[in-house]
């Protein structure tokens, strides 16, 4: 069946670094797909997205890769702030499917 | 300021009595939805509705109830709610520009524990 699965709970990273959350999916029809950081006590916030059509999107400070060919996806935060310490979960949706997937989600730690 | 409100916060009821949720949202949207949120199972969608007076059922919509009056408001209902939806509540909400992105706007959460 569908899944969207992260490959680590918890990732924890010194402030400055760069941080790389993973996220596999195993339907090879999604051609969506969308990464959400969830702050202690509120709800998901919008990061970025990507279709199927393209490899990589950058944003601020982060940059999303796609891999079709294994199937992952990942986020990639540069110079990792302790504003960035939260839950990120990724996310997939394909054609005639109604909603999102969302994966269990990665916590991300930021040590000073 | 563009949001989307859920109340209450916290709740804390007993198995059996019938509860609502509410949600509201100031962004025009003709898209919302209902979410659940557990520990291991990420979000899982309860309901949505694409428009006024259309909704249509999720992953997992048993024990639940939805209405669309208004374009604003998509309360959730628990009519006899049981131990297993003791959970974190999301609504959330977007733009059907025909469906072009999935980017979600989302309440600040309701947690429900069912006693």
């Amino acid at each position: 069946g569908e899944s969207v699965g992260l490959h680590l709970p918890t990732l924890s990273v010194q402030e400055g670094d760069n941080s790389i959350i993973n996220c596999a999916y195993s339907n090879s029809a999604s051609d969506y797909f969308i990464w959400y950081k969830q702050e202690s006590g509120k709800g998901p916030q919008f990061i970025i997205d990507i279709r199927s059509n393209m490899d990589k999107r950058q944003g601020q400070r982060v940059t999303v890769l796609l891999n079709k060919t294994v199937k992952h996806l990942s986020l990639q935060i540069a110079a990792t702030q302790p504003g960035d310490s939260a839950v990120y979960f990724c996310a997939e949706i394909g054609t005639g499917r109604r909603a999102l997937t969302f994966g269990s989600g990665t916590r991300l730690q930021v040590q000073p | 300021e563009a949001q989307v409100t859920q109340n209450p916060r916290y709740l804390i009821t007993v198995t059996g009595k019938k509860l609502t949720v509410t949600c509201s949202q100031n962004m025009n949207h003709e898209y919302m939805s209902w979410y659940r949120q557990d520990p291991g199972l990420g979000l899982r969608q309860i309901y949505y509705s694409m428009n006024v007076e259309v909704t249509d059922k999720g992953d997992v919509p048993e024990g639940y109830k939805v209405s669309r009056k208004e374009k604003r408001n998509f309360p959730l209902i628990l009519e006899s709610p049981s131990p297993n939806q003791t959970s974190l509540y999301f609504c959330a909400s977007r733009p059907d520009r025909g469906a072009v992105s999935e980017k979600l706007f989302f309440g600040s959460g309701t947690q429900l524990s069912v006693l």
